[in-house]
């Protein structure tokens, strides 16, 4: 069955703490792991996209890096608003379908 | 550049009536994705759409869901005859091609059923 796992389910840092978040995944196929931001009340935001193992790709605090079984999302001296919940998916082969984890709640104090 | 739009943003039905919950998807993007939300779980799969065609519906629920994205006008996610457990968060997603493109989430539509 595929899935996708994040931890830490909840993660509080102070800011400029710098952290990383892990997403693992069963999903046949892979086609693409995606990486999102959601903010309360909000749709999710996309982030990143790695398609294969030794990949990584940066956005200001953040930098996303891909194995062939999971990936993390480093977080670099977050700041406040740094602070919203971080979703991982998996592109399922052949499929248009996208395989979420439940997420990793943020909270970076000032 | 508007985004994916959805309305309404916030919805209530009592047990038994009809929601109706439409998706406009990004300007030039074809491809339109709906998924659910519940409290404490992750989103979830339900149906891929192209312009007048069901691509995918395997995670929708084979009774009383049904979706459509016609010729002109916006994707409508349809559910007859509401439940509790249909309470959640339903968020729509575009993208302008297949496979591998990422996809765009409007805001969503929290459905509540009383």
């Amino acid at each position: 069955e595929d899935q996708v796992t994040q931890s830490p389910e909840a993660l509080r840092l102070q800011e400029g703490e710098s952290s990383s978040l892990n997403c693992s995944y069963t999903v046949s196929g892979l086609r693409g792991l995606f990486w999102y931001r959601q903010d309360p009340g909000k749709g999710p935001e996309f982030l990143f996209t790695l398609y294969s193992a030794g990949e990584e790709k940066e956005k200001e605090r953040l930098k996303a890096t891909l194995t062939k079984k999971e990936s993390f999302l480093h977080i670099t001296a977050p700041k406040p608003e740094d602070s919203a919940t971080y979703l991982c998916a998996g592109g399922k082969g052949g499929s248009e379908k996208l395989v979420f984890g439940k997420g990793t709640k943020l909270t970076v104090n000032p | 550049n508007a985004g994916v739009m959805q309305n309404p943003r916030h919805l209530v039905r009592r047990r038994g009536q009809e929601a109706r919950l439409r998706c406009s998807p990004m300007k030039g993007h074809s491809h339109v994705y709906w998924y659910r939300q519940l409290p404490e779980e992750g989103l979830k799969f339900m149906v891929y759409l192209q312009k007048e065609n069901i691509i995918d519906e395997s995670g929708m629920p084979k009774e009383r869901f049904s979706a459509e994205f016609p010729k002109e006008g916006p994707s409508i996610l349809r559910i007859q005859q509401v439940v509790r457990g249909d309470s959640a968060a339903y968020f729509c997603a575009s993208s302008p091609a297949g496979e591998g493109s990422p996809l765009h989430f409007g805001n969503g539509t929290r459905l509540t059923v009383t």
